[in-house]
């Protein structure tokens, strides 16, 4: 089946470390998007990519950084300058024309321990 | 920049009444709207969308919508809520100048019975 992956589904990350998400999906889909979810703040947008090899910053880019080397892989590296990183983090694909919609991986929490 | 606002953190409904959810959006030309429901810990679930055709949508699991263009409203009703419609449901706006969609703040629907 198709779909999109996201792991794990919970990470821990201690005070000054970076950890990477990881976004995989076998759609076929040229558009890859991270968006961060916090409570009563619905979903922003950290980073999102249209083709390989090519990426924008969204709304709150600091403190994160990605990459999009195949189509298939995005993967969301949160760095120690985020100085507020547990939430839960989702990562969406879609055709290239945004009005087609997203389909969405399951999501991973990350908390500051 | 396009916009949405959900009017409603919380709606709370008994089992077999309707549901109404408001959103309202800001734009300088005709959008793409959508509708999400997201269930705890989970990836969100397109439920429906507007692209310039029928003004009034129909979804999955008997949820419609109306676009009002007079308004600039995209409300999402059922004509009779189900246990299983509890959850958070996300209001979207398709942004064409940046290619990715902007969310609103979720709704969180209570359903009691």
């Amino acid at each position: 089946d198709g779909g999109i992956t996201q792991s794990p589904k919970y990470l821990f990350r201690k005070e000054g470390q970076n950890v990477t998400l990881s976004c995989e999906q076998n759609l076929n889909h040229d558009a890859m998007y991270w968006y961060r979810q916090d409570p009563g703040q619905g979903l922003r947008l950290i980073y999102y990519s249209q083709i390989v090899n090519d990426f924008q910053k969204g709304d709150i880019a600091e403190g994160y950084s990605v990459s999009r080397e195949k189509k298939e892989s995005f993967p969301l590296t949160v760095t120690s300058a985020q100085k507020n990183p547990t939430a839960f983090y989702l990562c969406a694909s879609s055709i290239r024309d945004p009005n087609y919609g997203y389909t969405f991986g399951s999501g991973t929490r990350l908390t500051v321990v | 920049a396009q916009s949405v606002t959900q009017l409603d953190s919380h709606v709370s409904v008994s089992e077999g009444t309707p549901v109404l959810l408001r959103c309202n959006y800001s734009s300088s030309y005709s959008p793409s709207l959508f509708w999400y429901v997201q269930h705890p810990n989970k990836g969100l679930q397109l439920l429906l969308k507007y692209t310039s055709a029928a003004t009034l949508v129909k979804g999955i699991n008997g949820f419609e919508a109306e676009f009002k263009k007079s308004e600039t409203s995209f409300h999402l009703t059922k004509p009779s809520a189900h246990m299983s419609d509890a959850a958070e449901y996300f209001c979207a706006v398709s942004d064409t100048g940046r290619r990715a969609l902007t969310f609103g703040s979720g709704t969180r629907l209570q359903v009691q019975p």
